[in-house]
């Protein structure tokens, strides 16, 4: 079945990066794209962006942009997501999500969530 | 795009109709996705491109709407449908989503 597993949580101090991996089964990788999302503890759901997998071509919400970079390993089927200069309003659930949308987008299914938690 | 959620919390008898409404601004077609999130988990795709069902999702679940209003609605209510609901627009990027709607069964 498809399945995204995604590394486990972090500790960082601020001003630290953090690299969360996410690793895709039960499909060709390089066909769908791959999102990321964000959940602060109590709150809802932001989306940081999206990676093609089969190029390695992302696109970022403009709030991370220049702090983050979404790449992938063909290889072992991973995207990853960095996210550089964290302060401690990054601390949050961070997800990955495939998108199996054809003329729209989606997500589904999600990773299980990796919380990073940024704290002095 | 803003999507702005009603209600933010509700409380329902097991067997009741629940509706739950997602407003878009400015509006945006039929890219509206409906999402349930229960504590510590993921969330779990329920309805895509408005209406259109997800494998596996049971048929007390469906979606309506286009343009600007989009609902979703679970005819009969079970207790395994406690949990936070969100919608999620896909018609541009940034991808936003719903404040969220927390429903708690009585």
């Amino acid at each position: 079945q498809v399945q995204l597993v995604q590394s486990g949580a972090e500790v960082r101090k601020p001003g630290a990066s953090v690299k969360v991996s996410c690793k895709a089964s039960g499909y060709t990788f390089t066909t769908f794209y791959i999102h990321w999302v964000r959940q602060a503890p109590g709150q809802g759901l932001e989306w940081m962006g999206i990676i093609r997998p089969s190029n390695e071509r992302a696109s970022y919400a403009q709030k991370f942009q220049g702090r983050v970079t979404m790449t992938r390993d063909t290889s072992t089927s991973t995207v990853y997501l960095e996210l550089r200069g964290l302060r401690s309003d990054d601390t949050a659930v961070y997800y990955c999500a495939r998108d199996p949308g054809t003329s729209s987008s989606w997500f589904d299914p999600w990773g299980q969530g990796t919380l990073v938690t940024v704290s002095s | 795009i803003q999507m702005t959620q009603s209600p933010s919390s509700l409380s329902a008898s097991v067997g009741d109709r629940v509706t739950i409404t997602c407003r878009a601004s400015p509006r945006i077609t039929n890219n509206v996705n409906w999402y349930q999130q229960t504590p510590g988990k993921a969330p779990k795709l329920l309805i895509y491109a408005a209406s259109s069902l997800q494998s596996g999702v049971p048929s007390r679940f469906s979606g309506s709407g286009s343009g600007t209003d989009f609902t979703l609605t679970i005819s009969s209510l079970q207790p395994e449908d406690f949990g936070t609901y969100y919608c999620q627009q896909s018609y541009s990027t940034p991808y936003t989503f719903g404040q969220g709607t927390k429903l708690e069964i009585k």
